[in-house]
């Protein structure tokens, strides 16, 4: 069965650190690949997606994704996060021409200034 | 605000109690969805609705029965739950099912089932 894997599923940063979280998918063929952030309470929103072209994704707040085929990776970064980065993020995928968005099971980033 | 709203908020409820959570979404949106989130467990879809027809029921028991009378409000009937349904319970919209990676989901409905 397709799957998502997020290894990291507690993160505690400083302000000013660098950030990388890991996603790995199950599918041998094209995929579009979402990365989805829910603040403490509030909403699951989107952060990023990737469907086609090139493979480093800009996101809104200063993130961003780079899909390594070879890998079956999505990892997300951000180079200096900051207090307000604190959340739970999900890696999404959804196997191309399909209509499954499958998620991962979430990393929660704790982020102290 | 993401124009999907979720009452209500929190619901601590008895195993035999019959209770609806409620989904409203005010975008003009055609399909909707209910998804279950748990703690350590990916989020795992549960019905949707496409223009107000149900399209997927995702292998979930009779102890939940989703309603959705027209294409902006959206039901989740709960009836003899067990205490692992605890979970938060969201729901999203997406223009149709179509467009189904632009989710906009409400802040969710946590269940506590005691």
């Amino acid at each position: 069965a397709q799957s998502v894997s997020q290894h990291n599923h507690h993160v505690i940063l400083s302000e000013a650190a660098s950030l990388e979280l890991g996603c790995n998918y199950s599918y041998g063929g094209t995929v579009n690949l979402f990365w989805y952030v829910q603040y403490p309470g509030q909403h699951l929103q989107l952060l990023l997606k990737y469907f086609s072209g090139d493979p480093l994704v800009k996101g809104i707040k200063g993130f961003e994704a780079e899909f390594i085929k070879s890998k079956f990776s999505f990892n997300l970064r951000k180079p200096s996060v900051q207090w307000s980065d604190t959340a739970e993020y999900f890696c999404a995928v959804t196997p191309y021409n399909t209509d499954k968005l499958i998620f991962g099971t979430g990393t929660r980033l704790q982020v102290f200034p | 605000e993401t124009g999907v709203t979720q009452t209500p908020r929190h619901l601590v409820m008895g195993m035999t109690n019959k209770k609806s959570l409620k989904c409203e979404q005010h975008l003009g949106h055609n399909a909707m969805y209910w998804y279950k989130q748990s703690a350590k467990k990916p989020l795992e879809l549960m019905f949707v609705y496409n223009f107000k027809e149900q399209t997927e029921n995702n292998s979930v028991p009779s102890r939940f029965s989703p309603e959705c009378p027209n294409s902006s409000h959206l039901f989740l009937h709960l009836h003899t739950l067990q205490p692992e349904d605890s979970a938060l319970y969201l729901c999203a919209s997406s223009q149709d099912r179509r467009h189904f990676e632009k989710l906009f989901f409400g802040s969710g409905t946590q269940l506590s089932v005691l």
